[in-house]
């Protein structure tokens, strides 16, 4: 089974620094990862998806996220964090196929804090 | 149309009360699914929808019932629930449910509490 594990319940950064997000993948197959954004009290928007065309991934919001077989990760990155920025992200994986079908799964999310 | 509508965005329900939740996309996707979060908690799956038809229950207890109208529709009725089940419930929609490659598109939710 694919899984995912997101490093750091809770990250705190200044505003206009790097934010780094961490996200280790369990999968015996090329993994399909995900990141997504959830604000207070809303549903989740999509940040980027990594289907093996490119390595370095670019979203929305000015993130990117980099797979890396060797380290089994994907890490989300943003050069400037942004006051806005401050939300939950979950770092997620479709488990399954063509035969099974695909339950997307998330890892346990990691809450961003932006200060001032 | 790119989204996932949810109604009610809020509800508030007692014990006896039966309701429904309502879910809508018009994107020609044709698998739907129900998800489950709790406060500082990730979705959890409930339900799969591949073509109408009911493809995964993740073991959810009976007085969760899901219901596929049509391609764009996907409804959840609430019966006798308890107050344990007061959370956050998303809709999602993916364009086929067989392939992987595609990701979710989530709804903003109804927030349910359940008094």
């Amino acid at each position: 089974a694919q899984s995912v594990t997101q490093l750091g319940s809770h990250v705190s950064v200044s505003e206009g620094a790097l934010v780094l997000l961490r996200c280790n993948y369990s999968s015996s197959v090329p993994p399909y990862l995900f990141w997504y954004v959830q604000y207070p009290n809303q549903g989740l928007q999509l940040l980027l998806k990594y289907t093996s065309a490119a390595t370095l991934v670019k979203g929305i919001n000015g993130f990117e996220a980099e797979f890396k077989k060797s380290e089994t990760s994907f890490h989300l990155t943003k050069p400037s964090a942004h006051m806005s920025d401050a939300a939950e992200y979950f770092c997620a994986v479709i488990q399954g196929g063509e035969t099974s079908g695909s339950r997307l799964t998330f890892g346990e999310g990691t809450q961003l804090t932006v200060n001032p | 149309d790119t989204e996932v509508t949810q109604t009610p965005k809020h509800l508030v329900m007692g014990m006896t009360n039966k309701k429904s939740l309502k879910c809508e996309q018009h994107m020609g996707h044709r698998a739907m699914y129900w998800y489950k979060q709790k406060a500082k908690k990730p979705p959890e799956l409930m339900f799969v929808y591949s073509y109408e038809k009911l493809s995964i229950n993740e073991s959810v207890p009976s007085r969760f019932s899901p219901e596929c109208p049509n391609s764009s529709l996907l409804n959840l009725h609430l019966h006798a629930l308890q107050p344990e089940d007061s959370a956050l419930y998303l809709c999602a929609s993916s364009q086929d449910w067989g392939h992987r490659y595609y990701g979710y598109t989530f709804g903003s939710g109804t927030r349910l509490t359940v008094v």
